[in-house]
């Protein structure tokens, strides 16, 4: 069946610093969406990406859509103690009526 | 305008009981998805409910069942519980996909 795998499984970086997750699916994709899930929450939608080569920004986030619309990048700059969380992308094929959620990156800040 | 209400938040089970979970969604939307969310794992989807019809369903054992209300609130039943069920239990509604998921809070359940 369809998968989607994120990379890195963890990352630590210091306050300030970049970062960047980065999300792979198996079949290709009608749509996919980005969403945050802090610590003892729930997941939050981030941004919607539908278009092949389709990138957005929000202040200093970036999202990119692949080509080929099998994969997807998240890349935040100088990061905050407020970027904690775990970031996972959610792919969707038209027809299937269901999201399939990627394996997250957690995100660790450094103060 | 409250958004995804689930209910409860928290509860125990043991191995063999039955449990049903409830989801009141956003305001607005009419299709309801249940995800379970091991812990450290991404969300696992389980089924759609659009219409009062199950529209999708995912990898999970008729274990699992669920309804929808012409509300559009929706409930999710497991029976014959395993330890392995032991996951948060998530609500997502949308108006009519593919568009942004709204979830609830989620009820956590511990199957011992």
């Amino acid at each position: 069946g369809q998968q989607v795998m994120q990379i890195p499984q963890y990352q630590h970086v210091q306050e300030g610093e970049d970062f960047t997750t980065y999300c792979n699916s198996s079949t290709t994709l009608s749509n996919i969406q980005w969403y945050k899930q802090r610590p003892g929450g729930h997941p939050v939608f981030l941004i919607q990406l539908v278009k092949s080569g389709e990138v957005k920004k929000q202040k200093r986030l970036t999202f990119q859509f692949g080509e080929a619309k099998k994969n997807s990048s998240l890349h935040i700059t100088a990061t905050q103690t407020t970027d904690v969380g775990t970031y996972f992308c959610a792919g969707y094929t038209s027809g299937t009526y269901k999201y399939i959620f990627g394996t997250g990156t957690r995100l660790k800040v450094l103060a | 305008d409250a958004g995804v209400t689930q209910s409860p938040t928290h509860l125990i089970k043991t191995r063999g009981q039955q449990v049903t979970l409830r989801c009141s969604p956003k305001s607005g939307h009419d299709t309801v998805s249940w995800y379970q969310q091991a812990l450290g794992q991404g969300p696992q989807f389980i089924f759609q409910y659009y219409e009062e019809e199950e529209r999708q369903r995912g990898n999970f054992p008729d274990r699992f069942s669920g309804h929808q209300f012409p509300n559009y609130s929706s409930e999710l039943n497991v029976n014959a519980l395993l330890l392995g069920d032991s996951a948060l239990y998530l609500c997502a509604s949308s108006f009519r996909p593919p568009g942004e998921l709204f979830f609830g809070e989620g009820s956590r359940l511990t199957v011992l």
